[in-house]
């Protein structure tokens, strides 16, 4: 069974740049994750798809963030314009069905802001 | 509101049993256990429900006392392979809100 998979793994640009994030939960997840994690500590969840609706989003940076997943499937983060609090991992996550079971985590972006 | 975990660190020598308590403030739907390497993605370990279940994994097992709050994973005769950053993750409210939010971690480091 494939994983999640997400690009890029890694990403550096300066402050008051935009970058992307790509992620492609596994076949079949209507649920999908992004989580930011700042180095030492947990996941913190940004936004919460089910299918293509957004279920939570409450922790969303809305004025920089954003977030789509198209046709229920692969999805994409933004952040425009990026700051220096923004470096972490941006993990991706998908499950079956929301939190009724296991979340299965893509490598991550590890994302440098200079 | 983010669960908090006990300890922040532990250090253990190859054999040894390890306790990492989750403790929320408020009503627990369930309770998610992730181990996390360094470097890498986390991995699940396992799904307690509310009803006080305790669950087993090879030699790591866990508990949730939901009139608590508390969840705690056990560790016992420690493998190298355990060391790692555990995780507890959330799903709070007396209704499912369907929403996993994780703890700041437990290092464990497991010595030979």
């Amino acid at each position: 069974e494939a994983g999640v998979a997400q690009s890029p793994r890694y990403k550096i640009i300066e402050k008051r740049q935009s970058v992307a994030f790509w992620c492609n939960p596994i076949s079949g997840h209507a649920t999908l994750y992004w989580y930011q994690q700042i180095l030492g500590q947990g996941p913190k969840l940004l936004i919460q798809f089910q299918n293509n609706g957004v279920v939570d989003d409450s922790q969303l940076p809305k004025d920089r963030f954003s977030a789509e997943r198209l046709k229920g499937v692969d999805s994409t983060l933004k952040i425009q314009p990026a700051k220096l609090e923004d470096s972490a991992v941006y993990l991706c996550a998908s499950s079956l069905q929301g939190a009724y079971g296991e979340a299965f985590f893509g490598q991550g972006t590890r994302l440098t802001v200079v | 509101q983010q669960p908090v975990q006990s300890p922040q660190a532990v250090i253990l020598r190859e054999g040894e049993d390890a306790v990492i308590n989750c403790s929320s403030s408020k009503a627990l739907y369930s309770v998610h256990w992730y181990r996390q390497k360094h470097g890498e993605a986390p991995v699940f370990l396992m799904i307690l429900l509310k009803g006080g279940e305790q669950k087993g994994h090879d030699k790591i097992s866990a508990s949730f006392n939901e009139k608590k709050q508390q969840s705690s994973l056990y560790l016992t005769a420690s493998q190298l392979s355990y060391s790692g950053t555990y995780f507890c993750g959330t799903e709070g409210g007396r209704h499912r809100d369907d929403k996993i939010i994780f703890g700041k971690g437990t290092r464990l480091h497991i010595l030979p």
